[in-house]
């Protein structure tokens, strides 16, 4: 099975409220992650990343946070907009070399007027 | 600064026929990466060039190849076309490691019919 998946298919908030996607991860020696956002029709756009050796890192509306205990990613996103609506993705890089990233399935959200 | 452009933007194929698709990648990016997205699913990494070499392949079978240009553009070919090969292909840049930001294109949707 793939290493990296995620919790939930589909996610639908209100607008305005607070957006939390999960993802998990099961190679402990992958120390690079990345959240892309890919709308319809579109190839996959960064949003942030985060390296091993922090658990937290912030961007502009955007929180990811890394539990290396459990393996587990997030991505919050505050405040949702409608132009959120995409799916999620988070991606990560194994040990060292020039390893491709590896994907998960994948998070639709959907924004709730 | 143009990002990650590819071409052709859609293309449909016969099976057994072969096919190029091409990248250049963000200006002042050196490293390209090739993945194959199916619908519903997450990229899935093909290989990545460097220095005009492939670096690191994918579980990808020998009918996926491609090339690196000294002006770091890059071309995927896929010969011997199957239906299962009908997906959209994204080329991602980078500098160097792929542990830095890498930029996707908004990929080349395939069909072979």
């Amino acid at each position: 099975g793939e290493s990296v998946g995620l919790h939930l298919p589909t996610l639908s908030v209100q607008e305005g409220d607070n957006s939390i996607i999960n993802c998990a991860y099961s190679n402990s020696a992958s120390d690079y992650f990345i959240w892309y956002k890919q709308e319809s029709g579109k190839g996959p756009q960064f949003i942030i990343d985060i390296r091993s050796n922090m658990d937290k890192r912030q961007g502009q509306r955007v929180t990811v946070l890394l539990n290396k205990t459990v393996k587990h990613l997030s991505l919050q996103i505050a405040a949702t907009q409608p132009g959120d609506s995409a799916v999620y993705f988070c991606a990560e890089k194994r040990g060292g070399g020039a390893d491709g990233l590896t994907f998960g399935k994948g998070t639709h959200l959907i924004i709730q007027p | 600064d143009a990002g990650v452009t590819q071409s052709p933007t859609h293309l449909i194929k016969t099976r057994g026929q072969q096919v190029t698709l091409r990248c250049s990648p963000k200006s002042g990016h050196d490293t390209v990466s090739w993945y194959q997205q199916a619908l519903g699913q997450g990229p899935q990494f093909i290989f990545q060039y460097y220095e005009e070499e492939e670096r690191q392949r994918g579980n990808f079978p020998d009918r996926f190849s491609g090339h690196q240009f000294p002006n770091y553009s890059s071309e995927l070919n896929v010969n011997a076309l199957l239906l299962g090969d009908s997906a959209l292909y994204l080329c991602a840049s980078s500098l160097g490691d792929l542990r830095t930001e890498a930029f996707f294109g908004q990929g080349t949707r395939l069909t072979v019919v």
